[in-house]
């Protein structure tokens, strides 16, 4: 079955520092991947999402996620964290059956110090 | 442009009480997602509509009814609320253009507590 997991559960960093959150993805063919954002006490927000071509994704905030299908991975990235980047991120597959149905991660916490 | 919206955002039930969430989006959209997101677990589907009369089950699909008599408006209903019930609740719409890798757009939640 699909499945989609983001390893690491709270993560910490320092304002200007880089970001990478870990994404690993289940699938049988060439999957659907996005990433979306949780700011505290909204709803989800699309940062980006990979269908094809170039591995390399640009996304909205300055974020960007790189596609390895041998590591069946999709990590987002970014260089220099703000402190307004504290939120909840989650990773999500598209599922099988269509309807543009996602299957999501557990999500990533991060942290953001001064 | 509203977007997705959803009524309430939060409300507290007791153990057997129902209540209905109303979701509505006003960018047209043929589908339509309710799920649940509670901690450590994502978010998972408890059931969708890919048009106005249609509905389907989605991942965690007990305990809940869902009615898309509207095309701009999806209801989830719960008969008799259970403190298992307790969670976040988003609402999700997406485009039909294509039927895999459209965005979905999220309301802002309703939070349910169950005592």
């Amino acid at each position: 079955a699909q499945s989609v997991t983001q390893p690491d559960i709270h993560i910490t960093v320092s304002e200007g520092a880089s970001l990478e959150l870990r994404c690993n993805y289940s699938y049988g063919a060439t999957p659907y991947l996005f990433w979306y954002v949780q700011s505290p006490g909204q709803g989800l927000q699309l940062l980006l999402k990979y269908f094809s071509g170039d591995t390399l994704v640009q996304g909205i905030k300055g974020f960007e996620a790189e596609f390895k299908r041998s590591q069946s991975s999709f990590n987002l990235r970014k260089p220099s964290v703000h402190w307004s980047d504290a939120a909840e991120y989650f990773c999500a597959v598209g599922a099988p059956g269509g309807y543009n149905k996602l299957i999501f991660g557990a999500g990533t916490r991060l942290a953001v110090h001064p | 442009n509203a977007g997705v919206t959803q009524t309430p955002k939060f409300r507290v039930l007791k153990t057997g009480q129902s209540m209905t969430l109303l979701c509505a989006q006003d960018m047209n959209h043929e589908y339509m997602y309710w799920y649940r997101q509670d901690p450590g677990m994502g978010l998972r589907l408890i059931h969708y509509s890919v048009g106005e009369g249609t509905t389907a089950k989605g991942e965690v699909p007990d305990g809940y009814n869902v009615s898309r008599l509207k095309k701009q408006n999806f209801l989830l209903g719960l008969e008799s609320a259970a403190p298992s019930q307790t969670s976040v609740y988003f609402c999700a719409s997406s485009p039909s253009y294509t039927s895999f890798g459209n965005e979905q757009f999220f309301g802002p939640g309703t939070r349910l507590t169950v005592l």
